[in-house]
């Protein structure tokens, strides 16, 4: 079946360790997002990408970086730099990011850092 | 920029119709989406609007007027399964979408 898959759905780390969150998409789509969202509130974007090899920063990308090597790929690392990394992360596609077309979610990784 | 504004919280009863708000400022806006999500889940499309008007999908419809930077999602037939959070977005052109804080539906019997 076509979609987006995030892994691990639950992931603990300790403070001032790196970690990161996997993304596979296998919708053959273009673009593609991440987003964190913290209890009772949206979704804010980190970083998206348009193309292969390229990507642009959110409202939100202190502390977090990421690449895009291949189109179904779109892994997010959480640095230490990052003051406040326990939240919920979801990773988004979409055909092509200039079209109006809808983003399609992953399940999400809730990080939590001890 | 992107600013997106819509009420916190509301309440309904089951078999009632709710209408939830949002009001945008985007500059090279690219369409008003409007999603779903449950609590602990990943947000499901409801509805997409670019042009002024009501588009309806079954008991969801969605109304956008771009001159007002205005939008709203109509729930009739209210059931439980329909307490949410409601997600209304906008696009610019060339950006990715970007989400207000959501609106959290309480539906009672």
């Amino acid at each position: 079946d076509g979609g987006i898959t995030q892994s691990p759905k639950y992931l603990f780390r300790k403070e001032g360790q790196n970690v990161t969150l996997s993304c596979e998409q296998n919708l053959n789509h273009d673009a593609m997002y991440w987003y964190r969202q913290d209890p009772g509130q949206g979704l804010r974007l980190i970083y998206y990408s348009q193309i292969v090899n390229d990507f642009q920063k959110g409202d939100i990308a202190e502390g977090y970086s990421v690449s895009r090597e291949k189109k179904e790929s779109f892994p997010l690392t959480v640095t230490s730099a990052q003051k406040n990394p326990t939240a919920f992360y979801l990773c988004a596609s979409s055909p092509i990011a200039r079209s109006g077309t809808e983003a399609f979610f992953g399940q999400g990784t809730r990080l939590t850092v001890v | 920029g992107q600013n997106i504004d819509q009420p916190t919280e509301m309440t309904a009863t089951e078999g009632a119709i709710v209408q939830i708000n949002c009001t945008y400022q985007t500059s090279g806006f690219n369409g008003l989406f409007w999603y779903q999500q449950h609590a602990g889940e990943a947000p499901t499309f409801l509805s997409y609007n670019v042009l002024d008007g009501l588009e309806e999908k079954g008991r969801f419809s969605s109304f956008l007027s771009r001159s007002k930077g205005y939008s709203y999602l109509l729930l009739k037939e209210l059931q439980m399964k329909d307490s949410a959070s409601y997600l209304c977005a906008s696009k610019q052109a060339g950006t990715a979408l970007i989400f207000g804080k959501g609106t959290t539906l309480s539906v009672s019997s």
